[in-house]
């Protein structure tokens, strides 16, 4: 099974519309999460970290089910600008901040 | 903004050549790490780097890898004979880790390896 899953899409949505993305992880004991954004050809950067409360930043909101080991992120009214590969990231038990990276959801938003 | 930077953005080699990437945290960092993605493919973490010392590394980094930072602002990453499956990108990255558990790595553009 692999660490961490996630459907790579692609996703194609219109402007506007809200999307959700999906991601699993194996290891229970997992300690930190976050979601990344790459754009092709870049490196990632860090979109936001993901707390068992669920947080939000603006139209991103982000949920974490440590029980079903599920992670998900959401945008709201979809920008062009969104178009991008998101990445779902996973710290496990090692104290060396080691980042564990799935596959990564492809997110096409069209006019 | 502060950021991390790397050279070269594209290296070609051949094949047994030993090539150097660079890499310039950021300043008030302490944690480093080398990632590679071969494209088409998913990150994947090679190395962890505190207190001039390895943390950890993955299988991928065999013998033919080694990282050093020499003088206090560079952090390279040697591979000694590359093979064409060492073709990828390789990213760099750096951590202040200054709350427990809050990780926030910024990773650098990127440098692309062609090995022919």
């Amino acid at each position: 099974r692999k660490e961490v899953e996630q459907d790579p899409g692609p996703f194609n949505v219109p402007e506007g519309a809200t999307v959700a993305f999906n991601c699993t992880y194996s290891n229970s004991a997992s300690q930190s999460f976050f979601w990344y954004r790459q754009d092709c050809r870049k490196e990632p950067k860090l979109l936001m970290s993901v707390y068992s409360s669920g947080n939000e930043d603006g139209r991103f909101t982000a949920q974490l089910n440590r029980a079903s080991q599920y992670i998900s992120l959401l945008i709201r009214d979809s920008k062009l600008s969104d178009s991008a590969t998101y990445l779902c990231v996973v710290i496990q038990t090692s104290n060396t901040g080691k980042l564990i990276f799935g596959q990564g959801t492809t997110l096409q938003v069209k006019p | 903004e502060p950021e991390v930077t790397q050279t070269p953005s594209h290296q070609v080699t051949q094949m047994g050549q030993e090539v150097i990437l660079r890499c310039v945290p950021i300043s008030n960092h302490l944690y480093f790490y080398w990632y590679r993605q071969i494209l088409g493919q998913k990150v994947e973490f090679l190395v962890s780097f505190y207190n001039n010392e390895i943390s950890e590394k993955s299988e991928i980094f065999d013998d033919q890898f080694s990282v050093e930072r020499p003088d206090g602002s560079n952090f390279t990453l040697k591979i000694r004979s590359t093979k064409l499956e060492d073709s990828a990108m390789y990213f760099c990255a750096s951590d202040s880790i200054e709350l427990a558990g809050s990780y926030e790595q910024y990773f650098g553009p990127g440098t692309r390896l062609t090995v022919t």
